[in-house]
């Protein structure tokens, strides 16, 4: 079926650095990928939608200077959370936009926890 | 207004039997999707079962089903035949596929309902 490589599955972080996180369809192309965050027991909270060769969608409140996102392929969409605080702990997902999967149209990566000290 | 209710933050349920996880949902769309997904503490999210606001029948895949209330605008989902590997954090969440919701195609996820299975 389809898949979603998500990477790095986990990574702690320095408070003031940047963090790149990537999602890449391995079998089928994603035009649309959602970015969501999930703090501790709380629910997934979208955060942006980029489409393939396009400027990403922000939700308000998510600063889009601070979680920047690049969709140049229609294989690959990444998230870099830039001068990272402890804050910004939280566990981030993407979810590919696929009318392939038989899952209705979203295939999710596996999520990545970002822990910043 | 929330678009997605869960009202139950933790349930309990005794190995083997059956448990119902309750969402209710709000939207003007006529056309719309409903999902259930399963997310273990690993955090991973796995998809359960899916039912159109169009289907007449209850959506059932395997021990899992849902219970379609359209006019009540609810989604609860039914585990029969509960199993420990069933523990884990379930989420409700809707699609609306017209643009009167300002949907991007985007999921709208409720808080959650963890479920723990006792032996």
């Amino acid at each position: 079926g389809a898949v979603v490589s998500q990477h790095p599955s986990w990574v702690i972080c320095k408070s003031g650095t940047s963090v790149k996180i990537e999602c890449r369809s391995l079998d089928f192309q994603a035009t649309t990928m959602f970015w969501y965050r999930q703090f501790p027991k709380q629910s997934l909270m979208l955060m942006a939608t980029s489409n393939e060769g396009s400027k990403a969608t922000y939700e308000q409140g998510v600063e889009k200077d601070k979680f920047l996102i690049n969709h140049a392929s229609l294989t690959l969409s990444t998230l870099t959370v830039t001068s990272a605080h402890p804050e910004d702990s939280s566990f981030y997902i993407c979810s590919a936009n696929n009318r392939v999967t038989s899952n209705y149209g979203y295939t999710f990566g596996s999520g990545t926890r970002l822990t910043v000290v | 207004a929330q678009k997605i209710t869960q009202t139950q933050p933790g349930m309990f349920v005794q190995e083997k039997e059956a448990v119902t996880l309750d969402c209710t949902y709000d939207t003007s769309d006529q056309s719309y999707g409903l999902f259930w997904y399963k997310q273990p503490s690993s955090g991973e999210m796995i998809f359960l079962i899916y039912q159109g606001s169009y289907d007449e029948q209850n959506a059932t895949e395997g021990r899992y089903s849902l219970n379609f209330q359209k006019a009540r605008k609810s989604a609860n989902l039914v585990i029969s035949a509960s199993q420990l590997g069933d523990s884990a954090m379930y989420f409700c969440a809707m699609r609306e596929y017209s643009n009167y919701g300002g949907s991007q195609g985007n999921l709208i996820f409720g808080k959650g309902t963890k479920l723990s299975v006792k032996p």
